[in-house]
């Protein structure tokens, strides 16, 4: 059975770091295209980044350059490194499961971790 | 960047038919792919590829895409079919793109 279970999120202030973490059982992180959707409070679906499984990243323009998509192939398990972060960024973050191709959907989803930038 | 738009809401009566649009510049050249989400749950995968049902998505789920719409069609809409509605495509200059979501309401 595949899943997906984020952790990491919580409280941070502005300008502060968090990393979470997406450990994924059924399925092999490495050959999969991994990425990570946020959903501010009472808000969309919006696509934050992908990596492929040839090891290149994507970002969307609203987080390049403060946030880091990566894996760890010995732990199957998706990280997101977020630094600098603003009050914007203020969403449940999901790790999802793109399958082996662009056109794949994301076909597992994780349960979600809330991260807050407040002071 | 590549945009697809979706109306906000949709009203249905229970038995019958819903269908929720998801325009986007020649996104009958791209896949759809629609995503059900129901209040503090994680979206679910109820079409692919157009109109490609994933395993455990009821018969009364259909898809269609061409031109610069794709659709989604709940026939003999049921109360638990009440929920928001993401399409979504793949674009080389987005990549993962969603729409904004449309709210679908059973009443």
């Amino acid at each position: 059975e595949v899943q997906l279970v984020e952790s990491g999120g919580g409280l941070i202030q502005p300008g502060g770091s968090l990393r979470l973490s997406c450990a994924a059982s059924g399925f092999t992180v490495s050959t999969n295209y991994m990425t990570w959707v946020r959903q501010a409070p009472g808000k969309g679906l919006e696509w934050v980044s992908v990596i492929y499984s040839d090891d290149s990243t994507y970002y969307a323009d609203s987080v390049k350059g403060r946030f880091t998509i990566s894996r760890d192939n010995s732990k199957n398990t998706l990280y997101l490194q977020m630094n600098s972060l603003r009050a914007e960024d203020t969403a449940v973050y999901y790790c999802a499961r793109q399958g082996a191709g662009t056109v794949a959907p994301l076909d597992s989803w994780g349960q979600g971790t809330l991260v807050t930038v407040s002071s | 960047s590549y945009e697809l738009t979706q109306p906000p809401s949709v009203s249905v009566s229970p038995g019958q038919t819903a269908s929720i649009t998801c325009s986007g510049d020649k996104l009958g050249d791209k896949y759809a792919s629609w995503y059900k989400q129901k209040p503090g749950q994680s979206p679910v995968l109820v079409m692919y590829q157009d109109n490609k049902r994933p395993s455990g998505i009821p018969e009364r789920f259909s898809g269609s895409n061409s031109e610069n719409t794709a659709t989604l069609t709940i026939s003999g809409t049921q109360a638990m079919d009440e929920a928001d509605y993401y399409c979504q495509a793949w674009d080389i200059s987005t990549h993962v793109v969603f729409g904004g979501g449309t709210k679908l309401t059973v009443l």
